[in-house]
């Protein structure tokens, strides 16, 4: 597909498993991003990545949070020990360049922990 | 980080043209502006960007005053699809970090 896909679509956790939310950005895309969004509020940043190098992740709201792109293309979104407040959409975006560029976003993972 | 507001929500009728205002007061030097829209549980879709004065594309136009602290979507013609939320985000420029969406706005298009 020519877009951003992500997987899977839900997940339901227990609260303290550990999640896995991976991310397929366009193809040659250098940037890639993801976003935390809350019902009813706009995403929020959360790490970025130029090609395999993660060059921003202050946004990462605890150490429980971790991503990867270890060959400068999918990116996996680990959440360990998951938490109730961590239930949200998790967002996925691609760019062709930097940080600055128009940003293709994927439909999303809705995570919910019971 | 720069605080970015807008509306929470605009009625329009069918047919008719609408503006969407984002305030960014803090906006920095070389921050973009950029506004996506957004149905319900699907990630947001990208409509337009700029940096400065007017920027028009086939489905919208873009309005920045020469300060950059706020910036107008202007949809002409809107129909019941536009029904949705809209976001702006600004920055982006050099620190990801610095990206941040705007509060969103609710439009609901009406026959």
């Amino acid at each position: 597909g020519a877009g951003v896909s992500q997987s899977p679509r839900y997940k339901v956790a227990k609260r303290g498993q550990d999640v896995a939310l991976r991310c397929d950005p366009i193809s040659g895309h250098v940037s890639l991003f993801w976003y935390q969004q809350a019902l009813g509020q706009g995403p929020e940043f959360l790490t970025y990545f130029q090609n395999e190098a993660q060059l921003d992740k202050s946004g990462l709201p605890s150490d429980r949070f971790f991503a990867e792109r270890p060959e400068g293309s999918v990116s996996t979104l680990k959440i360990q020990r998951t938490q109730q407040e961590d239930s949200a959409v998790y967002l996925c975006a691609s760019s062709f360049g930097g940080s600055g560029e128009t940003q293709y976003f994927g439909p999303g993972t809705r995570l919910l922990v019971l | 980080l720069a605080k970015t507001t807008q509306p929470i929500s605009m009625d329009s009728y069918e047919g008719q043209e609408v503006n969407i205002t984002c305030s960014h007061n803090n906006i920095a030097t070389n921050d973009y502006i950029t506004w996506y829209q957004q149905f319900p549980s699907q990630g947001p879709r990208f409509i337009i960007q700029g940096y400065k004065t007017k920027v028009t594309n086939e489905v919208a136009s873009l309005f920045i005053p020469a300060d950059r602290k706020s910036s107008t979507l202007s949809l002409p013609r809107v129909s019941l699809s536009d029904t949705a939320v809209y976001y702006c985000l600004v920055g982006g420029a050099g620190t990801a970090s610095k990206l941040t969406f705007g509060t969103g706005t609710r439009l609901q298009v009406t026959l």
